[in-house]
């Protein structure tokens, strides 16, 4: 088993440019997440998805959208990225929301 | 809003001794997650506890709902637990800062 990936690892985008964060768990988990962590300040969490079908939003969801394309992934978009997005973006999924999250290994994203 | 804090922020330790880590938090909460993210970045979980007391080779993890407040512990402290320790809130997925455990040999 896999568990939880991310892709891409890395990514240097423009200002205004825009991308997707792709997430893929293979555990069977109804939940999935998106987190940003930043220097001093944690993770925040961004969207999530309780079960396939719907997603809700987190914390700091201004300047993302998700999608839960099925049950296996939950893709992080950025319709025009600025600097302040820089950071590093977990994905995790866990059976459901009370249960223990599964962290992917995250992407840096660096915002020029 | 709920309030996640962790003590203290930093933490230096010399190999073998008792170590911990605390984490406080504003709103009752029905679980508490411990997580453990190393150097390179990965974050693994450790602990997920609702009440009373956890306990995994080396490290104990508690918590005292009525006081909202969970302590990790780490026993016989090595080198290779140095890494960043966080507390969550999964009821409404909040995070402490996380404290930055340094372990010399």
């Amino acid at each position: 088993n896999a568990g939880v990936t991310q892709t891409p690892k890395f990514q240097v985008l423009k200002t205004g440019q825009s991308m997707t964060l792709q997430c893929a768990q293979d555990m069977n988990h109804n939940s999935m997440y998106w987190y940003r962590q930043d220097p001093g300040m944690g993770l925040r969490l961004i969207y999530y998805s309780a079960s396939e079908g719907t997603t809700d939003k987190g914390e700091v969801p201004n300047g993302y959208n998700v999608s839960r394309l099925n049950k296996r992934e939950f893709s992080l978009r950025l319709e025009s990225a600025a600097p302040s997005q820089t950071s590093v973006y977990f994905c995790a999924s866990s059976s459901s929301t009370e249960e223990t999250q599964y962290f992917g290994p995250g992407t840096r994203l660096l915002v020029l | 809003k709920n309030e996640v804090e962790q003590s203290p922020q930093n933490l230096t330790a010399q190999e073998g001794e008792f170590i911990t880590i605390n984490c406080s938090y504003s709103v009752g909460i029905s679980a508490l997650h411990w997580l453990q993210q190393h150097p390179g970045g990965g974050i693994v979980s450790l602990f997920m506890l609702s009440s009373g007391k956890k306990k995994h080779g080396r490290l104990i993890a508690t918590i005292n709902i009525q006081e909202k407040h969970s302590s990790l512990h780490i026993t016989a402290s090595h080198p290779r637990d140095s890494a960043v320790y966080i507390c969550a809130s999964l009821n409404d997925m909040r995070f402490g800062a996380g404290t930055r455990l340094t372990v010399k040999p």
